[in-house]
């Protein structure tokens, strides 16, 4: 089966660097999505890695590893208003998205 | 540009009612999604369209149907509800340049008691 773990929930200080690993195993692989959800809010697309390597945006980074089917987003200088479900998904051979659950991360003053 | 819009926003229904969702989209896209999304699950794909007048079982299409009849609307329907389908409904569009970034719109959550 398809399966992609995140941790559930991570605590954070804002200003600090705050990594959320993603690992998979899908039915091939197209590319590996990270997007941001705000509760009660739509996912909003943060970054998308098919290469391995890291790519940065800003505060925000992504790392792939497609041999040990790895990624990461790693946030720096946290903000408030990062405190938000991250989510990764990977698109499978058949160009579907497969979703992990999604890691809550809470930012503390 | 709005993006993507759904109606309702919010809605209540007795088992074994009926109702339609509805997605608009304002950005010529291609392809579209219905998603539903429940606690400590990840998003999970109802169907899906690749074009007007085409739609697709995804991977918990069971209870749902799907009509594509313009380019800019897909619409979810429920037969016969039931608890089970108590969830927060969320719809996506993706155009074929970048056919992997989905844009979601903001959800429609639904309670079926």
């Amino acid at each position: 089966g398809q399966n992609i773990d995140q941790p559930t929930e991570m605590t954070a200080t804002e200003g600090a660097i705050v990594q959320i690993n993603c690992t998979y195993q899908t039915s091939g692989f197209n590319g590996l999505f990270w997007y941001q959800q705000h509760a009660g809010e739509a996912p909003t697309f943060l970054s998308y890695n098919v290469l391995d390597g890291l790519e940065e945006k800003g505060r925000f980074s992504s790392f792939l590893s497609r041999s040990k089917g790895y990624s990461y987003l790693l946030l720096k200088e946290l903000q408030m208003k990062d405190s938000a479900s991250y989510l990764c998904a990977v698109l499978d051979s058949n160009y579907q998205l497969i979703w992990g659950a999604g890691t809550k991360l809470i930012i503390k003053p | 540009n709005a993006g993507v819009t759904q109606t309702p926003k919010f809605r209540v229904l007795k088992t074994g009612q009926s109702m339609t969702l509805l997605c608009a989209q304002d950005m010529n896209h291609e392809y579209m999604y219905w998603y539903r999304q429940d606690p400590g699950m990840g998003l999970r794909l109802i169907h899906y369209s690749v074009g007007e007048g085409t739609t697709a079982k995804g991977e918990v299409p069971d209870g749902y149907n799907v009509s594509r009849l313009k380019k800019q609307n897909f619409l979810l329907g429920l037969e016969s509800a039931a608890p089970s389908q108590t969830s927060v409904y969320f719809c996506a569009s993706s155009g074929l340049a970048e056919q992997e970034t989905q844009y979601f719109g903001p959800g429609t959550r639904l309670l079926v008691l």
